[in-house]
């Protein structure tokens, strides 16, 4: 079975500053998928960002990059010119390729965004 | 576009009673799932579905119960609720396996 693990329970930052939050996880398999999402106060699950392993190339959404090093098994999320909204519980996440339909979620890091 | 709904958003019941938690997507989407999320658990699943009248049982499935008769809904069914099973419970969906699981807005629910 797969393994999560966020090890930075919370993390505060200022406005404008860079922060990274790490994630590991552990599995066997070759190909798989990887996920940050984010969970606001409003509790909503949003998609932040979705990395294949397949890929090397790491992903990026605008203010959101990844730093996906697949021999560490390390996917950490790198969120740029930190803003007041980013404030928000960060889940890492692993999709199976053969079943990628069952995510397994790590325990989240809640980043603060200092005004 | 709707997307995907969750009713109720909050419900307080007592141990022993029957409750069911509502899901609902726009999208046609064939997977749905169920999870809970709890504190220092992060979320694990409860039970999926890869199409309507096929579900499978996930990470914590006892207590619960799942039917799947139309693609667009999954309710989630607690035979008798105990007080371990106060939680924020989610419903997502995805169109493939490999895609994206898209997240409805929790349904808090807490057993007394």
């Amino acid at each position: 079975a797969q393994t999560v693990t966020q090890s930075q329970p919370e993390m505060s930052v200022q406005e404008a500053e860079t922060v990274t939050l790490s994630c590991t996880y552990d599995t066997s398999e070759n190909n798989y998928y990887l996920f940050w999402y984010k969970q606001p106060p409003s509790r909503q699950m949003i998609l932040v960002i979705r990395q294949e392993a397949y890929k090397q190339q790491n992903a990026t959404e605008n203010r959101f990059s990844v730093n996906f090093q697949k021999a560490a098994k390390s996917f950490s999320l790198k969120i740029s010119d930190s803003q007041l909204g980013d404030t928000a519980m960060y889940f890492c996440a692993f999709g199976s390729n053969f079943g990628n339909e069952k995510l397994t979620f790590g325990t989240g890091t809640r980043l603060t965004i200092i005004p | 576009d709707a997307g995907i709904t969750q009713s109720p958003r909050y419900k307080i019941t007592e141990t022993g009673r029957q409750v069911t938690l509502m899901c609902h997507q726009t999208w046609s989407h064939s997977y749905m799932f169920w999870y809970r999320q709890d504190l220092g658990h992060g979320l694990r699943l409860i039970y999926y579905s890869a199409a309507a009248d096929i579900t499978d049982k996930g990470e914590v499935p006892d207590g619960y119960v799942v039917s799947r008769s139309k693609t667009e809904n999954f309710p989630l069914t607690l035979e008798s609720a105990t007080r371990s099973q106060t939680s924020v419970y989610f419903c997502a969906s995805t169109i493939t396996r490999t895609d994206t699981q898209y997240f409805g807005p929790g349904t808090r629910l807490t057993v007394l």
